[in-house]
């Protein structure tokens, strides 16, 4: 079945130490998007990528880098820039707006909290 | 003022009610989703609109553009509804970050 991987789905990290976040998608999307979720409030945009190479900040990017080297793939690494990154975080992709298709799907989300 | 509210923020009712939850944009959209978050936090997207009235079982959503809301309806509701719903808006596209723009979501409980 086409889907979103997250993994791991819990993550453990020491203050002042980078950490990837994985994000997989089977569905042939052009376009992958990484969220934060912080209790009381709505998800908000971290970075977000509309083709293989090409990726632009969302509305909180700072502390937070991603790469697109494979349709496939978009992977968030979560720096030590990053002042309070204990959060849940959501990976998604969608096609194209054009496409007669088009709609989001999301992925199970990981939990990083900072020990 | 947040582009997206959400009402109400917290809903308890018992199993069989019909249940509304309400979103209210300030900002144009190109569409309206509606999606569901269980406890494990994964979301799942239920409807996705730009006019007009969908339904999916149980689940109805609406929305009128010109007002700029949108209600999700739920009807004969059962404990397993219990989840949190988002409502969330996508801009229309040229400009400024892609992606969308998320209500702060309304927790349901469904008690039996």
């Amino acid at each position: 079945d086409g889907g979103i991987t997250q993994s791991p789905k819990y993550l453990f990290r020491k203050e002042g130490q980078n950490v990837t976040l994985s994000c997989e998608q089977n569905l042939n999307h052009d376009a992958m998007y990484w969220y934060r979720q912080d209790p009381g409030q709505g998800l908000r945009l971290i970075y977000y990528s509309q083709i293989v190479n090409d990726f632009q900040k969302g509305d909180i990017a700072e502390g937070y880098s991603v790469s697109r080297e494979k349709k496939e793939s978009f992977p968030l690494t979560v720096t030590s820039a990053q002042k309070n990154p204990t959060a849940f975080y959501l990976c998604a992709s969608s096609h194209p707006w054009t496409e007669p298709n088009y709609g989001y799907t999301f992925g199970s989300g990981t939990r990083l909290t900072v020990v | 003022k947040n582009e997206v509210e959400q009402s109400p923020q917290n809903l308890t009712a018992q199993e069989g009610e019909f249940i509304t939850i309400n979103c209210s944009y300030s900002v144009g959209i190109s569409a309206l989703h509606w999606l569901q978050q269980h406890p494990g936090g994964g979301i799942v997207s239920l409807f996705m609109l730009s006019s007009g009235k969908k339904k999916h079982g149980r689940l109805i959503a609406t929305i009128n553009i010109q007002e700029k809301h949108s209600s999700l309806h739920i009807t004969a509701s059962h404990p397993r509804d219990s989840a949190v719903y988002i409502c969330a808006v996508r801009r229309p596209s040229g400009g400024g970050a892609d992606g969308l723009t998320f209500g702060k979501g309304t927790h349901l409980i469904i008690q039996p």
